[in-house]
C-alpha cells in the first residue's frame, strides 16, 4: 500500500530556532495535510494545502505542496515551548478503494529547550 | 475544540469482551472517519461513512464494526477483543467525504484490553 515516509524523526533544538519537516511519497497525493499532537490527545489540522506548488503560512509555521506532487515540507520559524509535540504530515491521494481517507506519516517528535 | 466529540475518553475491558465507542462530527459534516493509533503501526484509517452509508474500509478486521445514525452521530463496535486492539481510536469528520477535504479530529478514545 501507499506510505510516506516523514523526516527526521525527532529533534531536539533550542527555543527561537527554525525547524524543517518533510514527507515523500512514492506516489502522487491531492491534498496534504499537517497535524500536530499532544500526548493524549486528538491531532489538531495545522495547515492544508491542495495544489502542486502552493505555499501557505498560519502564524509562524509555513508548508508546501510540492511540485511533483509527491512531497510536502513545514517549516516552523522561532520555535518556543508550546510548540513541543508530534507533528504528522497525511496525504489524501486519489479516490480509491480507501475513499478519501488520510495516508499518515510516522511521526516528528519536537522538543524545544528553553 | 474541532467540534467533533468522542466518549468514552478511556475504556478499559478484558480480551472477549465487546465495546462501542461514539462519535459525534462537527456540526454540518457529513462524513465520518474511525482511525486507529498503535505504537507500532501508527494512524491507521478503519473505516469512513457518509450521510449514514458505509463509503469506504481500510485495514478493519471483522471483529469490528460501524455505523452512522441519521443524526449523523457514529459508533465503532469492537467484538472478540484481544489484547492488541489497545490502541486510541480517533473519529474524523469532514464537510463532505470528498477530495480536497479537511478532516478535522476528535479527542480519541484510549481503549485498554487487559
Amino acid at each position: 500500500g501507499q506510505q510516506l515516509n516523514q523526516s527526521p524523526q525527532s529533534m531536539f533544538i533550542q527555543e527561537g530556532e527554525d525547524v524543517s519537516m518533510n514527507c515523500t511519497s512514492s506516489s502522487i497525493f491531492n491534498t496534504w495535510l499537517w497535524y500536530k499532537q499532544d500526548p493524549g490527545e486528538g491531532p489538531v489540522l495545522l495547515i492544508a494545502l491542495y495544489k502542486a506548488g502552493e505555499l501557505t503560512s498560519n502564524g509562524r509555521l509555513t508548508a508546501q505542496f510540492g511540485i511533483t506532487r509527491k512531497d510536502s515540507f513545514l517549516n516552523i520559524s522561532a520555535s518556543i515551548p508550546s510548540d513541543v509535540g508530534i507533528y504528522f504530515c497525511a496525504g489524501q491521494p486519489s479516490p480509491g478503494q480507501a475513499g478519501t481517507a488520510l495516508i499518515f506519516g510516522k511521526g516528528t517528535t519536537l522538543s524545544v529547550s528553553s | 475544540d474541532s467540534g467533533v466529540t468522542q466518549t468514552p475518553k478511556h475504556l478499559i475491558t478484558a480480551t472477549g469482551q465487546r465495546v462501542t465507542l461514539r462519535c459525534s462530527p462537527r456540526s454540518g459534516d457529513l462524513s465520518v472517519y474511525w482511525y486507529q493509533q498503535s505504537l507500532d503501526q501508527g494512524l491507521q484509517f478503519l473505516i469512513q461513512y457518509y450521510n449514514g452509508e458505509e463509503r469506504a474500509k481500510g485495514n478493519i478486521l471483522e471483529r469490528f464494526s460501524a455505523q452512522q445514525f441519521p443524526d449523523l452521530h457514529s459508533e465503532l463496535n469492537l467484538s472478540s477483543l484481544e489484547l492488541g486492539d489497545s490502541a486510541l481510536y480517533f473519529c474524523a469528520s469532514s464537510a463532505s467525504g470528498g477530495v480536497n477535504n479537511e478532516q478535522f479530529f476528535g479527542p480519541g478514545t484510549r481503549l485498554t484490553v487487559l
